[in-house]
């Protein structure tokens, strides 16, 4: 079957750094989404690979390992506005994303 | 601006309706898709289509069915709404997957529908 898994809530500090992981197991792999989604808004989209390695911009960067079906979110320098629900997905042989329930994470002052 | 747009963006109505969510890209995209999103905050694909191919999620029920009656629109129309309907309903859009890859996916700013 297909599965996207990454945690639930995380909670981090303002300024600090933060690594938000997924691992995800599709039919097929056409490369691996990050969407941001702040409270009662649409998701928007974040970033994207499909080759292994770190793709970075700006404070945000991802990282991608297609061997082990695994990914990360990284955010530096947090700051208040970061707090949202950051969605993982992957899309399959059929060009159909597959989400993940998304991470809520709590940034505090 | 260039977006990605719903309507209604509220929408509160009686079991047994019948009701439809508009929903109108000027992005230029070839591909449209209708998501249900759950109190778990899970994305549920229902459908995608372009003017070649409707693909439609095997566990959509066929009271939901989708009406495209142009490129940039896809409304999607419910029938006889059930308690379990209530959630946000997103649309979205990209270009053209087959001859290009994976695109990016822009959202509309959701539909939220309960069901009483």
């Amino acid at each position: 079957g297909q599965n996207i898994d990454q945690p639930t809530e995380m909670t981090a500090t303002e300024g600090a750094i933060v690594q938000i992981n997924c691992t995800y197991q599709t039919s097929g792999f056409n490369g691996l989404f990050w969407y941001q989604q702040h409270a009662g808004e649409a998701p928007t989209f974040l970033s994207y690979n499909v080759l292994d390695g770190l793709e970075e911009k700006g404070r945000f960067s991802s990282f991608l390992s297609r061997s082990k079906g695994y990914s990360y979110l990284l955010l530096k320098e947090l700051q208040m506005k970061d707090s949202a629900s950051y969605l993982c997905a992957s899309m399959d042989s059929n060009y159909q994303l597959i989400w993940g329930a998304g991470t809520k994470l709590i940034i505090k002052p | 601006d260039t977006a990605v747009s719903q309507t209604p963006k509220y929408l509160v109505t009686q079991m047994g309706n019948d009701k439809s969510i508009k929903c109108e890209q000027n992005l230029g995209h070839d591909t449209m898709y209708w998501y249900k999103q759950d109190s778990k905050k899970f994305l549920k694909i229902m459908f995608s289509y372009n003017n070649k191919e409707l693909i439609i999620n095997e566990t959509v029920p066929n009271r939901f069915s989708p009406k495209s009656p142009d490129k940039a629109h896809l409304n999607l129309h419910i029938n006889s709404l059930e308690l379990g309907d209530s959630a946000v309903y997103f649309c979205a859009s990209s270009q053209d997957l087959q001859d290009r890859g994976p695109e990016t996916q822009y959202f509309g700013p959701g539909t939220r529908l309960l069901v009483l």
